[in-house]
């Protein structure tokens, strides 16, 4: 059964540093994985898609990587910013088309 | 319409009553998707449809859970007999059809069961 973990948990930063979340899963069959936003009271928004036969993807100041032998993904944030602040969601698409979730890192940016 | 819309935003409730969640997908996206979020969780994996279809209900977490979807469009989740448990965010997402790789969330129906 896949499984998703992100670490860490919570992570609060000074405006202006560069940070990467983790994101590991146990299943490398995997179709693609995606990073999200959320914010409080608000849906999820899509940032990065990962297909599997990609390395990494690449938008403005965020950058996603995969390794799917080593099951994991990383969500580097170039220059954090105060409206970086958000949970990030990673999620894996398996083999049954189901995104399995992972828990989250909410993501302080203090100014 | 423009986004993925879902009612009520917020829904307080007693314990044992019903509640309907209903969702109203992009238009034309014939996927529809259900997850539930318990405060500081990842998403739970409900239910999906694929037009009016839901071939595994396996996902929802008791008999009490049903979910219907009519016309292709609106989908209702119905949670009969409340529990306390049941208290979560539950979010629809919709997608072109079920191989797009791109998915819509809606705000989320916030749900809370006292």
């Amino acid at each position: 059964k896949q499984e998703v973990t992100q670490i860490p948990a919570a992570l609060s930063v000074p405006e202006g540093e560069n940070l990467v979340l983790n994101c590991s899963f146990t299943d490398s069959a995997i179709y693609n994985l995606q990073w999200f936003r959320q914010d409080p009271g608000k849906g999820l928004t899509s940032l990065l898609l990962i297909q599997s036969s990609q390395r990494e993807q690449t938008s403005g100041r965020l950058n996603a990587s995969l390794d799917k032998s080593s099951g994991r993904s990383t969500l580097y944030i170039a220059a954090s910013q105060p409206g970086d602040s958000a949970t990030y969601l990673c999620a894996v698409k398996d083999s049954n088309y189901q995104l399995i979730w992972g828990a989250g890192t909410k993501l302080i940016i203090k100014p | 319409g423009a986004g993925v819309s879902q009612s009520p935003s917020n829904k307080v409730t007693e314990k044992g009553k019903d509640v309907e969640l209903r969702c109203d997908p992009i238009s034309g996206h014939t996927a529809l998707y259900w997850y539930r979020q318990s405060l500081g969780q990842g998403l739970e994996f409900l239910i999906y449809f694929q037009g009016n279809s839901a071939p595994d209900k396996s996902g929802l977490p008791s008999d009490r859970f049903s979910a219907e979807r009519t016309g292709g469009s609106v989908s209702t989740l119905t949670i009969q007999r409340t529990q306390q448990e049941d208290s979560a965010v539950y979010l629809c997402a919709s997608s072109l059809d079920l191989g797009s790789d791109t998915i819509y969330f809606g705000e989320g129906s916030w749900l809370t069961v006292v």
